[in-house]
Order: C-alpha cells, then structure tokens, then sequence
C-alpha cells in the first residue's frame, strides 16, 4: 500500500524555468491538496480539489497552477520558478467524510524544490 | 484572523521524563483541532482529532486533551523513537462557509537516552 507518492523527492531550478510536481494516490480519496512547508511558517494551502476535474485557490496559489485530469493524481505546476518559491512541497489527500478543511490528511513524503 | 501558536518551539527531555506541548489558538468557529507528528524528511502523520472542550484521546505514550482556547500534548514516559516535530492544526468554518484548516509551526522534540 503505497498511499500518497510524489514526484521527484528533490530538484532545482534556476529562476524563471519551469517545471511540475506529481501526486499519486492510491486509496481512493476524493480530496487532495498541495501544501508548501517553510522554515518558521506552518504548512499552508496552495491548491486542492474535490474531485477529478476541479481545483480551487488555496492560502498562496501565486505563481502556482493545478490540475486533477484523474482522481489518483493531482499535479502542481510552476510556469516561472522565482526565489521566493524555494520551498518543500507536500501532497495530501482524504476522504470525503466532511469539508475540505475537515479530514484527516495522508500526506507524501515531500518533494524540496531549491530555486537559484 | 485566526491564529494558531506552538509551544516551545523545541523540548529536550531525557528518557522517560514526562511533559506537555502546547497548541493555543484564537478562531471564530472552530470545529475541531488536529495533530501530526513529523518525522525529518517525511511527510506528517495523523495522531489525533479532537472536537469540542474537555475530549480527551489516546495512543500509547500520548493523550491529547482540548479547552475552548489550547489543546495540550502529554507525552509519558517518552522514549527515543518519540523524537519528532508536533504539528496542530486547526479547522475552522467562517459565518460565511468557507472552511480553512491552520496549521501551528510546531514542536520539535528531542528524547535524550
């Protein structure tokens, strides 16, 4: 039981390149996130969905963009990579017992992402 | 704006030695209080829900209780495989619907053997 997969563990990037981060889920949650993880700042939503073929804006969606073309996967995009977007990045996922803020989280390993 | 503080934000203990982290919080319509524990280099994982004031949950060395204004972790008799960063996070629902889960910046917490 893999649970919640990213994609890749670690990268950099030079500013202004672009790139995308992978989340696979396998256990069939309806819900998933992208979180950013910063030194001193608590996790803080970018993007989720609700199902296959939403997204909305989470607490940063700046300079972010999503998309959930299956329910297993759930992909982050950055078009422009700046400084400021140096961070770790995690995916979660869960069911959709309550609201979007409500579940308990699955979350991935992490993905580190450096921006030069 | 709804605010969630972790404290310390790093707790040395021996082996053994028992003590408590704080989660206090200040939000309008809290619906229920979260916490993970967060290995290095590792994703957070689920410990703990709790609802409403005065629940109290437990998992081996750990109780987690909630008042209307903090939640606090009790770790007994900690051991080294303990060592790991305590998340909270709260979810709260405005007047309006939107629903937003806060997460603290955590505790590290380091068992000394």
């Amino acid at each position: 039981n893999a649970g919640v997969t990213q994609t890749p563990k670690f990268r950099v990037l030079k500013t202004g390149q672009s790139m995308t981060l992978l989340c696979a889920q396998d256990m069939n949650h309806e819900y998933m996130y992208w979180y950013r993880q910063d030194p001193g700042m608590g996790l803080r939503l970018i993007h989720y969905s609700v199902g296959e073929g939403t997204t909305a804006k989470g607490e940063v969606p700046d300079g972010y963009n999503v998309s959930r073309l299956k329910k297993q996967n759930f992909l982050l995009g950055l078009e422009s990579a700046a400084p400021s977007q140096t961070s770790v990045y995690f995916c979660a996922s869960s069911y959709r017992d309550r609201g979007p803020g409500a579940n308990v989280l699955t979350f991935g390993a992490g993905s580190r992402l450096t921006v030069l | 704006e709804d605010q969630v503080t972790q404290s310390p934000e790093a707790l040395r203990l021996q082996e053994g030695e028992s003590s408590s982290l704080n989660c206090s919080y200040t939000v309008s319509g809290l619906r229920g209080l979260f916490w993970y524990r967060q290995d290095p280099g590792k994703g957070p994982e689920f410990l703990f829900t709790l609802y409403s004031a005065g629940e109290e949950k437990e998992k081996e060395r750990l109780k987690a209780t909630l008042t209307k204004k903090e939640s606090f972790l009790h770790i007994t008799a900690p051991k080294p495989e303990d060592s790991a960063t305590y998340l909270c996070a709260v979810h709260v629902r405005s007047n309006f619907g939107n629903e937003k889960l806060t997460f603290g910046t955590g505790t590290r917490l380091t068992i000394i053997p």
